[in-house]
């Protein structure tokens, strides 16, 4: 059985602070996805990583890929309050996505 | 586009009562996904489909069935409601020609409570 643990499992932090999010696996999975989730609404994609030790960039946030590609992170930068919610990642697998445990951030104002 | 959509928004059941749960997409989208998510929680997956006519177990298959007569609606039965089922649904539809690189899209939820 795939699973996906991620770490923390709750983040509250103040504005303008870093902080990294971790996906970890002991399965190999062909790509990896990022959600963010706000309540009442369903998860939105926020970057695919497919390739080794891949790094993208999206404005504040920096996305990982392990190069053995059965982890991930996600990195904020300076976080504000608009970044509060529920952070998933999502490994792929044949025609089927294995979702992580979430991160629940809370960024204080 | 409306993209993915689900009906009904909140329901509430009684023990052992049935229901479905409704799921559409239009963008011709061949993959189509349902998954639950308990408070707090992340996804686990129920059931998926990778074309009409054709669908699998997903994680947590139990006391649920799926039917994808067409490409647009994918549909979810609950039998026999349990409390064990009260969560929020979400459906969600993905394309891609390589299986690396497809996104989901997410429909709103369903959100059931079973007393």
């Amino acid at each position: 059985t795939q699973l996906l643990e991620q770490s923390p499992q709750f983040l509250s932090i103040q504005e303008g602070e870093n902080l990294t999010v971790y996906c970890n696996s002991s399965s190999v999975f062909s790509s990896l996805q990022w959600y963010r989730q706000e309540p009442g609404e369903g998860p939105v994609l926020l970057v695919t990583v497919v390739t080794g030790g891949e790094v993208k960039k999206l404005k504040r946030l920096t996305f990982q890929f392990g190069d053995a590609r059965k982890d991930s992170s996600l990195h904020i930068t300076a976080a504000q309050p608009g970044d509060t919610g529920l952070y998933l990642c999502a490994g792929a697998g044949t025609y089927k996505y294995i979702f992580g445990t979430g991160t629940r951030l809370k960024v204080l104002a | 586009n409306a993209g993915v959509t689900q009906t009904p928004k909140f329901r509430i059941l009684k023990i052992g009562q049935s229901m479905t749960l409704q799921c559409a997409q239009d963008m011709n989208h061949n993959y189509m996904y349902w998954y639950r998510q308990d408070p707090g929680m992340g996804l686990k997956l129920i059931y998926y489909s990778v074309g009409a006519g054709i669908t699998d177990k997903g994680e947590v298959p139990n006391g649920y069935n799926v039917s994808r007569s067409t490409t647009e609606d994918f549909p979810l039965r609950l039998e026999l409601a349990a409390p064990s089922q009260t969560s929020v649904y979400f459906c969600a539809s993905s394309y891609s020609k390589t299986i690396s690189s497809y996104e989901q899209y997410f429909g709103p939820g369903t959100r059931l409570t079973v007393t």
